[in-house]
C-alpha cells in the first residue's frame, strides 16, 4: 500500500555534529515536504522538494524521485534543532492528500 | 499578517458534547486540510477540501464533520461519536492540491 517511512525514529547528537534523516516513499509523488515540529507543536516548513536538491543555511535536502527517497541533512547541529522532523508526501495518480511519516525525534545536547 | 489562524489554542469540553474548531486563512489558498496528532505520534488526515463547497474524507473521518462554505474558512466539528477526541488538531492550507502546505499553530482539545 501507500507508505511513507522515516528513519531513524530517534536520534541523539552532541552539539556540532552532523546528521542525515531519511524518508522513503512507496510511489511517485507530486509534493514532498520536510517539517520541523517545535516543542510547542508548531510545524515549521523546512523544504518543499518533490525532486532535486535545496539548501537553507545549515540544512539541506535531496529528493531522488526515481528511487523514491529523500534525505534531510543537518550540519553543525544546535540545541535549537531539537524536536521532531516529519516528511510528508502527496502521491501522484489522483491522490490529493498530504500523508505524513511517523517522524524522527532529534535531541541535540550541549 | 497573512497566515493560518486556528482558535482557540486550548479547548476543554465535557464528554458527549460536540465542539467546533476554527481554521481561517487569508492566503487565498484553495486547498485546506485537518489533521489529528496524538502524543508521540505522526499526523493523520481527518478531512481535506480542494475547493469551496467540496471536501473529502481522510483516513480517520469517523466522528468528525466539516464544512467549506467560504474559501477562507474550514471549521472542524468533533462530534460525540468520536470515541477518543482528546488530541492536538492541526489545520493546513495550500494554494492548490499538490503545492506547498502551511500549518496553523494547532488546537489542543481535552475532553473530560
Amino acid at each position: 500500500g501507500i507508505q511513507v517511512e522515516q528513519s531513524p525514529p530517534d536520534l541523539i547528537l552532541q552539539e556540532g555534529a552532523n546528521s542525515t534523516l531519511r524518508c522513503n516513499f512507496s510511489d511517485s509523488v507530486n509534493n514532498l515536504q520536510w517539517f520541523h515540529q517545535n516543542p510547542w507543536g508548531q510545524l515549521i516548513n523546512l523544504f518543499y522538494i518533490p525532486s532535486g536538491t535545496k539548501q537553507n543555511g545549515r540544512l539541506s535536502a535531496t529528493t531522488v524521485a526515481t528511487e523514491r527517497y529523500s534525505l534531510l541533512y543537518i550540519s553543525s547541529s544546535q540545541t535549537t534543532d531539537s524536536g521532531v522532523y516529519f516528511c510528508a508526501v502527496q502521491f501522484s495518480g489522483g491522490y490529493n492528500k498530504l500523508i505524513f511519516g511517523a517522524g524522527t525525534r532529534l535531541a541535540v545536547h550541549p | 499578517d497573512g497566515g493560518i489562524t486556528q482558535s482557540p489554542k486550548y479547548l476543554f469540553r465535557k464528554e458527549g458534547q460536540n465542539v467546533t474548531l476554527s481554521c481561517e486563512q487569508n492566503l487565498n489558498h484553495d486547498a485546506m486540510y485537518w489533521y489529528r496528532q496524538d502524543p508521540g505520534q505522526g499526523l493523520r488526515l481527518i478531512y481535506y477540501s480542494q475547493i469551496v463547497n467540496d471536501f473529502q474524507k481522510g483516513d480517520i473521518a469517523e466522528g468528525y464533520s466539516v464544512s467549506r462554505e467560504k474559501k477562507e474558512s474550514f471549521p472542524l466539528t468533533v462530534t460525540s461519536a468520536q470515541k477518543n477526541p482528546t488530541a492536538f488538531y492541526l489545520c493546513a492550507s495550500s494554494i492548490r492540491a499538490g503545492a506547498e502546505a502551511f500549518f496553523g499553530q494547532g488546537t489542543r482539545l481535552t475532553v473530560v
